[in-house]
């Protein structure tokens, strides 16, 4: 059973138009959410977090916004730029009491951004 | 330049045979983790490691053995009782063993199965 899902596998998007991933999870118990990008043949990279105290967390052109109620988060990159191709993994820790070996990821969304 | 290494970055593996892939970091990081990734799949944690000598199973840790001598290392050991190894396999450090801490990630080892 999922505890982290992103519905989407695949987004396209026009260069400078706004990327909006999803994520939604099943664990009340999540309270903190982080957002990797992966390149292929490489590492994910850390992009953004956000507590659950929050609902908004704002980087450049980055931005997570969480909503605790219907247990999902989304990111949202504007202006999408080429480079922000790539795929990107939702995941959630806390749910096991703070155990940051159980770092629960998603499935990821490959980010399309065309020029 | 800190980071975490990870070697080689592509490797066969014949059948019955144990491969080791490894893993060395210098961010002075007190946590290790290993995950694997399979196409289309999320990352799973195969093993994590809180302080040297010390390891825990994580979520698919059947056929796989590790070993924490070193503070900068943490190398995954794929034994012949996994049988299906093919995956790409990706080393992972934090500072410390608590919440919000970030993991920082090597660049990855492809194994395949001739």
């Amino acid at each position: 059973d999922q505890q982290v899902k992103q519905n989407s596998p695949s987004l396209s998007v026009q260069e400078g138009r706004i990327s909006i991933l999803n994520c939604d999870y099943t664990n009340s118990m999540f309270d903190y959410f982080l957002w990797y990008k992966k390149y292929p043949a490489e590492g994910p990279t850390f992009l953004i977090s956000i507590s659950s105290i929050k609902d908004k967390n704002e980087d450049g052109r980055f931005t997570v916004f969480l909503n605790k109620s219907a247990k999902h988060l989304s990111l949202h990159i504007v202006p999408s730029q080429p480079g922000d191709s790539a795929v990107y993994f939702c995941a959630a820790s806390g749910g096991y009491g703070g155990s940051q070996g159980n770092l629960i990821f998603g499935k990821g969304t490959k980010l399309s951004v065309k020029p | 330049d800190g980071g975490i290494t990870q070697s080689p970055k592509y490797l066969f593996r014949k059948e019955g045979q144990n491969v080791t892939l490894s893993c060395e970091q210098n961010l002075n990081h007190d946590a290790m983790y290993w995950y694997r990734q399979d196409p289309g799949q999320g990352l799973r944690l195969i093993y994590y490691s809180q302080i040297v000598n010390d390891f825990q199973k994580g979520d698919i840790a059947e056929g796989y053995s590790v070993s924490r001598e070193k503070k900068e290392s943490f190398p995954l050991t794929v034994t012949s009782a996994q049988k299906n190894p093919t995956a790409f396999y990706l080393c992972a450090s934090s500072i410390g063993w608590t919440d919000n801490e970030k993991l920082f990630f090597g660049s990855g080892t492809q194994l395949s199965v001739l």
